[in-house]
């Protein structure tokens, strides 16, 4: 059972505009998120995060949006820029010490920027 | 500080054959973790750690093991190989924090294919 799921395997913009990424959840004790990007042949990078107290948060031109009652987080990039090229993992975390970090990710979005 | 490393990049396995994949961390973190990240499936945790002489499991163990013998390293075995473990692998490190909220740092992978 995916508890973290990004429905669009891939996503095609124009320099510039805004890339919107959306990832849904279904485990309502999930009470952090992160959003990490990857370039091929290199690990997962932390982009941002956004703990369930707030519904935004916003690092440069990089922002994430958190609906809980719709179980629902959105990374808005603007404006998108061909080196954002990338593919982008949603990932969530239980509360707690005894969580120990462990994050559950999604499958990933392949977001491409075309100049 | 080179951060997460990983040792080898790539590795080619006959079915049944064991081998052991290193990673090093130089970042004092407490918390490692192992993943294994397929086609369409995203990043799944196989095992963790939280401290020094300390493991666990996670989502997808079955026939993998691990050692934490020094803090700054994280061993994964795979006793007897199989065609089902040709995956992408990648070691996390992270830092032990009051109510589990922090940043995995993520090495570079091991690409291994089972033959």
């Amino acid at each position: 059972d995916q508890q973290v799921k990004q429905n669009s395997p891939s996503l095609s913009v124009q320099e510039g505009r805004i890339s919107i990424l959306n990832c849904d959840y279904t485990n309502s004790m999930f009470d952090y998120f992160l959003w990490y990007k990857k370039y091929p042949a290199e690990g997962p990078t932390f982009l941002i995060s956004i703990s369930s107290i707030k519904d935004k948060n916003e690092d440069g031109r990089f922002t994430v949006f958190l609906n809980k009652s719709a179980k629902h987080l959105s990374l808005h990039i603007v404006p998108s820029q061909p080196g954002d090229s990338a593919v982008y993992f949603c990932a969530a975390s239980l509360a707690g010490g005894t969580s120990y970090g462990k994050l559950t990710f999604g499958q990933g979005t392949i977001l491409t920027v075309h100049p | 500080n080179a951060g997460v490393t990983q040792t080898p990049k790539f590795r080619v396995l006959k079915t049944g054959q064991s081998m052991t994949l290193l990673c090093a961390q130089d970042m004092n973190h407490e918390y490692m973790y192992w993943y294994r990240q397929d086609p369409g499936m995203g990043l799944r945790l196989i095992h963790y750690s939280v401290g020094e002489g300390t493991t666990a499991k996670g989502e997808v163990p079955d026939g993998y093991n691990v050692s934490r013998l020094k803090k700054q390293n994280f061993l994964l075995g795979l006793e007897s190989a199989a065609p089902s473990q040709t995956s992408v692998y990648f070691c996390a490190s992270s830092l032990r924090l009051a109510g589990g909220y922090n940043e995995q740092f993520f090495g570079p992978g091991t690409r291994l294919t089972v033959l």
